[in-house]
Order: structure tokens, then sequence, then C-alpha cells
């Protein structure tokens, strides 16, 4: 199966900082990525659609100027959470579309101090 | 917009027994993709299966098959002889298309406990 990281895994930052993750597919190409958040006990919730060469087109209520997503070539997309606060704190996952199928990156736990 | 309820938070099952997880969601598309996921500890989201709404036969892959009834909008999986593995949260989810973008709407998820 296809299959997509994200990196880094874990990441703490104090806040006002930004942090950039990064979601990669390994063995496909991806015109289209997605990011996810995930707050604890909670389902997915999609924060924005990622297309290579374009502007990312983002879910109602989520900032675009804080979370800044660029896809820059057909296998990585990155999102910058940028002047990070506590409440920024969550679990964030990347998706990639292939054959009417998603395949989900391992997520990233990002912890705001 | 597209809504997916999954009404039972938390389900268990004796291992080797049957289990159904239900979902029912709600569209006026006729041709869409429902999934299952599983979520483990891992946190890594994993598909079980995913059914494709103008086939009316119901998907299965090993000790997973779907109860997909069209017309009622639901969407439940059964798993057979549950195995300790099969422990996690388990996500329906539907995708739709926004304006050309694809977009995939979660349940908020059953949580499978497997009793040894």
């Amino acid at each position: 199966g296809a299959v997509v990281s994200q990196h880094p895994s874990r990441v703490i930052c104090k806040s006002g900082t930004s942090v950039k993750i990064e979601c990669r597919s390994l063995d496909f190409q991806a015109t289209t990525m997605f990011w996810y958040r995930q707050f604890p006990k909670k389902s997915l919730m999609l924060m924005a659609t990622s297309n290579e060469g374009s502007k990312a087109t983002y879910e109602q209520g989520v900032e675009k100027d804080k979370f800044l997503i660029n896809h820059a070539s057909l296998t990585l997309s990155t999102l910058t959470v940028t002047s990070a606060h506590p409440e920024d704190s969550s679990f964030y996952i990347c998706s990639a579309s292939i054959h009417n199928e998603q395949f989900f990156g391992p997520g990233t736990r990002l912890t705001v101090l | 917009a597209q809504t997916v309820t999954q009404s039972q938070p938390e389900m268990s099952v004796q291992e080797a027994e049957t289990v159904t997880l239900s979902c029912t969601y709600d569209t006026s598309e006729s041709d869409y993709y429902l999934f299952w996921y599983k979520q483990p500890p891992s946190r890594q989201m994993i598909l079980v299966i995913r059914q494709e709404a103008y086939k009316q036969q119901n998907a299965t892959e090993n000790r997973f098959s779907v109860n997909f009834q069209k017309a009622a909008k639901s969407f439940s999986l059964k798993i057979s002889d549950s195995q300790l593995g099969d422990a996690a949260m388990y996500f329906c989810a539907y995708r739709s298309f926004d304006f050309g973008n694809e977009k995939l709407t979660f349940g908020t998820g059953t949580r499978l406990t497997i009793i040894p």
C-alpha cells in the first residue's frame, strides 16, 4: 500500500514560536494532500486541502495566516503553525489521496508551552 | 453538508465473538464512497474497508464486512472472530467533493474493547 510519512512525530515549542510539520508521500505522487487536527478522544477535523502548485483550500474557521500550508512538490506538503499558542497544542495528521483512497501519516503531536 | 453519526461511543466484545458497529450518514448525493478506519493506540489511521455507493453488494475484507443500506443511509461494520488486535477507535467516514476538492467527513468514533 501507499506510504505517507510525517516529521517530526513529536514537537514541543515555546509560545510565540513557529513550527513546521512535513508530510511526504514516499512511494507515490500526490497532487492533493490533506491536513487534519485531532483533539484528545475526538474525531479528525479537516483543516485544509493542499494542492500541488496552488493555494491551499481552508475549511471554515481555520485561520490561513496561522496555519500556513505549502505543497511545493508532488511528494511534499508542509504545515507551519505560526506564532504558536498553548491552544494550538494538538495531534496533527496529514493524508494523501490516490486511487479513491486516502493514506494517512502517523501524525505529529504538538505541545506548545 | 454531509454528516456522519456514530451512536455508540464505546463497545466491547468477547474475543472470538462478533460485534457490529453502527454508522448513519446524511447526504443528497447518489454516488459516493464510505469508509471504516481503525485508529489503534499508535494513532495511525488504517483503512479497514470501503464501499462504493453504486455497488449493491456489501464489501468484505476477511473478518470485516459491512451492511450497506443505501435507502436508510446506514453503513454498519461487522467484525467476526474478534481478536485482541482489533481493539482500537473505529471511525466511519463519508467522501464527498466540495467544489472539485475531495473531502472526508468523519463520525465521532466508537472505541472497541476486546475482552480476553
